[in-house]
């Protein structure tokens, strides 16, 4: 069964700390993996897509790596702002499919 | 770019009305467009996906004589929650493709049946 696993599911930091979240999948074949910030009612917006062939991207303060043998993605923000508080979540597409795979997410808490 | 409008962000009614939500993708044709539900602190769940000009192909477990799916145009899709009910009340989000690794998302409606 295609599955997404998001850890931790909540985490408190203090501003200006880092942080890194982890994300494993058992999505087969796969396609690209995707991580997104979704604001408390708002829609999901994109920071970054990866494919089978890359192993890291970073979007500004966010970086995340891609292992694909493992089946492991994390999500690492650099000197966190309280803005960076939302839910992330990580997002598995199958190849050959337009499907997306969804997380259940890790509510992120930046405070002061 | 690749912006998608959602409306309303908001909406409040009565148990056994019908509710319909707009989809429309801004600066972009959308060749497919989906229709997702999100209750508190879970997932976003697919409901259903449609392409322009063809009926909507549902998820397992979703009515679609419940939820009704347009995708008139490149640019515009509806999804109408027919004799809404309490249990109908959720975060219903779409998103809009204009290519297999570009899925773009609305900021979602909160429906809320009394």
């Amino acid at each position: 069964k295609n599955q997404v696993e998001q850890s931790p599911q909540s985490l408190i930091i203090l501003e200006g700390k880092n942080c890194t979240l982890q994300c494993n999948y058992t999505v087969s074949p796969f396609s690209n993996l995707r991580w997104y910030k979704q604001d408390t009612g708002r829609g999901p917006v994109s920071l970054t897509i990866m494919t089978f062939s890359e192993n890291t991207k970073s979007n500004g303060r966010y970086t995340a790596t891609l292992d694909a043998d493992t089946k492991q993605s994390s999500l690492h923000i650099t000197a966190s702002q309280l803005s960076d508080s939302a839910s992330y979540i990580c997002v598995v597409s199958a190849r050959g499919g337009t499907a997306l795979i969804f997380g259940k997410g890790t509510t992120l808490s930046v405070s002061s | 770019g690749a912006v998608v409008s959602q409306h309303p962000s908001r909406v409040i009614c009565k148990s056994g009305t019908s509710v319909k939500i707009e989809c429309r993708s801004l600066d972009f044709q959308a060749t497919t467009m989906f229709w997702y539900r999100q209750f508190p602190k879970q997932s976003l769940m697919l409901m259903a996906t449609s392409n322009e000009g063809s009926k909507a192909t549902y998820e397992q477990g979703v009515e679609k004589d419940k939820f009704l799916i347009n995708h008139a145009s490149l640019t515009l899709s509806t999804l109408t929650v027919t004799s809404a009910h309490p249990e109908d009340s959720s975060f219903y989000i779409c998103s809009a493709s204009d290519g297999p690794l570009a899925q773009h998302f609305g900021d979602g409606t909160r429906l809320s049946i009394l």
